[in-house]
């Protein structure tokens, strides 16, 4: 299965520790999202990366939240010091060089703060 | 900022009949709109798309309509299903840039 693998699927953490979710795109994709969504709410748009670089952090959190995609490797999405806002459903997606519009998307690290 | 919006949480529909969600955008730059299709625990899954050149655009049961002028699309689905029963969400981008999301449609399909 060529799909967008994210892990772990569920991830339980105390308020003040750190959360990581991996995501590895589709085989010869480039570009990878981070989503998240909230309960009862939409998906909301949180970074863009392409290998090695941000393109968009604009809907990134301006503490605590931080996101890579290194040259080997899945990319991170990493929360720093949880607080119970921060439980929801993080996706990853990923799409070609040469994007349609279209993105994939993972099944979804749920996170939830205690 | 709601640059894209359903306004309609919810939608029930006879099975067989047709099914409209509806969604609004105002973002004139949004150049390219799809559908996504999601179920409980799983990520979304793509449905349909349309760029911003074409009025309509047609997949099977599936069709998208676009009216740039008024800022609206719609998807119907018909005949609907029972394994249509899901959350719809419509997405806009300009260019090939991150996808702005509705807040969502649930759709049930009653048998």
């Amino acid at each position: 299965n060529a799909g967008v693998m994210q892990n772990p699927r569920h991830l339980v953490r105390r308020r003040g520790q750190e959360a990581r979710l991996r995501c590895s795109p589709m085989k010869g994709h480039s570009h990878v999202y981070w989503y998240r969504q909230l309960p009862e709410e939409g998906l909301k748009f949180m970074v863009y990366l392409q290998k090695e670089n941000i393109i968009d952090e604009s809907g990134m959190p301006k503490e605590r939240f931080s996101a890579e995609f290194p040259k080997e490797g899945p990319s991170i999405l990493r929360i720093q010091q949880v607080v119970r806002g921060d439980s929801a459903a993080y996706f990853c997606a990923s799409s070609p060089l040469l994007n349609t519009g279209e993105l994939f998307f993972g099944e979804g690290s749920r996170l939830t703060v205690l | 900022d709601q640059q894209v919006k359903q306004n309609s949480p919810s939608l029930s529909v006879q099975e067989g009949r047709i099914s409209i969600l509806n969604c609004d955008y105002t973002n004139s730059m949004f150049d390219y709109f799809l559908w996504y299709k999601k179920y409980p625990a799983e990520g979304p899954t793509f449905l349909i798309s349309i760029s911003s050149i074409k009025d309509k655009n047609e997949d099977g049961r599936f069709t998208v309509f676009l009216n740039k002028s008024a800022k609206h699309l719609s998807l119907h689905i018909v005949p609907s299903q029972p394994g249509d029963s899901a959350v719809y969400f419509c997405a806009a981008a300009r260019g090939a840039q991150k996808l702005v999301f509705g807040q969502g449609t649930r759709l049930t399909i009653n048998p």
